[in-house]
Order: C-alpha cells, then sequence, then structure tokens
C-alpha cells in the first residue's frame, strides 16, 4: 500500500506563474518530508524539506507547506522558469523503522512552458 | 561538497549474467540505500544499509543482494539478470537524521 501519494502525473505551467505540486501521506508517524527533483539520466537533487513540527518552509522561490490534520503536504514554486521542468519527487521519513529509509511518491512532471 | 559516484552510467548485460553495481560516497554517511526506478513507479527502495556489513531489505529485494563490507562502498548484485530487472538505478547516502544525496544513476538494459 502506497504510504506517500502524489496523485498527479503531470503539471503544465505558463513560465512567471505559481506552479504547486501536491502530495498526501497515510502514515502518522512520519516527522520529516523532503523533495527532490530529477532531470531525465540524472540522480535525484534534494530541493527542500520540512519538519513535522513545522507547517511552511521557505528557501528562495520553493516553499513547502505542511497540514499534518490533512497528511498533506505542497511544493509551490514561484516564479515557475522553464529551467524547474523535471519530476518532482515527495518523500517521507518514519522515524520509527529501522535505517529510516526515505519513502518516495510516484513523482509528478512539471513542464514550465516559455 | 557530498558525492555518491554509481561506478557506470549505463550497462547492458545478458539474461542470466551476474551484474555487480557499485557505489562509493565520500561523507562518512552511516546509511546508504538502493532505489530503482521505473516510468509511473517512482522510486522504490531495493536495499539499504545503516552500518558496515549491515543490510535490510526495503520493498523490492527479490531478485537482488547487497555488500557492504566497507563504511563508503554499497554493491547490488543481481544474481541472474533478468530482463524485468532492465530500469534506472540510483544509489544514496545520508547521515543519520539528514536529506539523502543520490548518485548519478545506472540505467541497466539486460537483453
Amino acid at each position: 500500500d502506497q504510504q506517500v501519494k502524489q496523485n498527479s502525473p503531470s503539471l503544465s505551467v505558463q513560465e512567471g506563474r505559481i506552479s504547486i505540486l501536491n502530495c498526501d501521506y497515510t502514515n502518522s508517524m512520519f516527522d520529516y518530508f523532503l523533495w527532490y527533483k530529477k532531470y531525465p539520466a540524472e540522480g535525484p537533487t534534494f530541493l527542500i524539506s520540512i519538519s513535522s513540527i513545522k507547517d511552511k518552509n521557505e528557501d528562495g522561490r520553493f516553499t513547502v507547506f505542511l497540514n499534518k490534520s490533512a497528511k498533506h503536504l505542497s511544493l509551490h514554486i514561484v516564479p515557475s522558469q522553464p529551467g524547474d521542468s523535471a519530476v518532482y519527487f515527495c518523500a517521507a521519513r518514519d522515524y520509527n523503522q529501522a535505517g529510516t529509509a526515505l519513502i518516495f511518491g510516484k513523482g509528478t512532471t512539471l513542464s514550465v512552458s516559455s | 561538497d557530498v558525492k555518491v559516484t554509481q561506478s557506470s552510467r549505463y550497462l547492458v548485460k545478458r539474461t542470466g549474467e551476474k551484474v555487480f553495481l557499485e557505489c562509493v560516497q565520500d561523507m562518512d554517511h552511516e546509511n546508504m540505500f538502493w532505489y530503482r526506478q521505473d516510468p509511473g513507479l517512482g522510486l522504490r527502495l531495493i536495499y539499504f544499509s545503516y552500518d558496515v556489513k549491515m543490510k535490510e531489505k526495503g520493498d523490492i529485494p527479490e531478485g537482488y543482494s547487497v555488500s557492504r563490507e566497507k563504511k563508503e562502498r554499497f554493491s547490488l548484485i543481481l544474481e541472474s539478470a533478468s530482463t524485468n530487472q532492465t530500469s534506472m538505478y540510483l544509489c544514496a547516502s545520508r547521515r543519520q537524521g539528514a536529506e539523502a544525496f543520490f548518485g548519478q544513476g545506472t540505467r541497466l538494459t539486460v537483453v
């Protein structure tokens, strides 16, 4: 059963507008959430994270929001740029699980057109 | 900067061959991971290791084994490669409580 869900396989946005990528999770023991960006034929790169004790974290154009009661997080990219076109993965950590492996969603492909 | 290096970018192997994928990290991280990425399936955890000689199965360990003899090196072994193991393989490492850093990936094709 999928513990981290990204229900939108793809998202298309115009340059300069806001991109909102969504992620839902089912495990209430998750205490740390991350977003990764992946270009084709490259490994994922870390983008931004948020601890479960916070509800917002900002880093430049990227902001992650966490709604624990809804078990939902979102990544906002403002303004979107063509170079942001990539696959975005949401990931979560279960602190109580041995080895604390990150559990990933299936990803959302973002396309930003100029 | 953390560096995670995978030994090959592209590999083509025959069905039934034994395949070794090597991964080295240079930041003394305790935890190392092997994932595979397939279209529509995201990143799925194969195996991970939280210490030298320690290993834990992930979600899809069947057909794979791992070896961690030294802290910086984590190897993924396909005992007898099959066509359904054609995939992008990604190694990652992290210290406890922090984000994971990924290698550049190995695109394995089994023919």
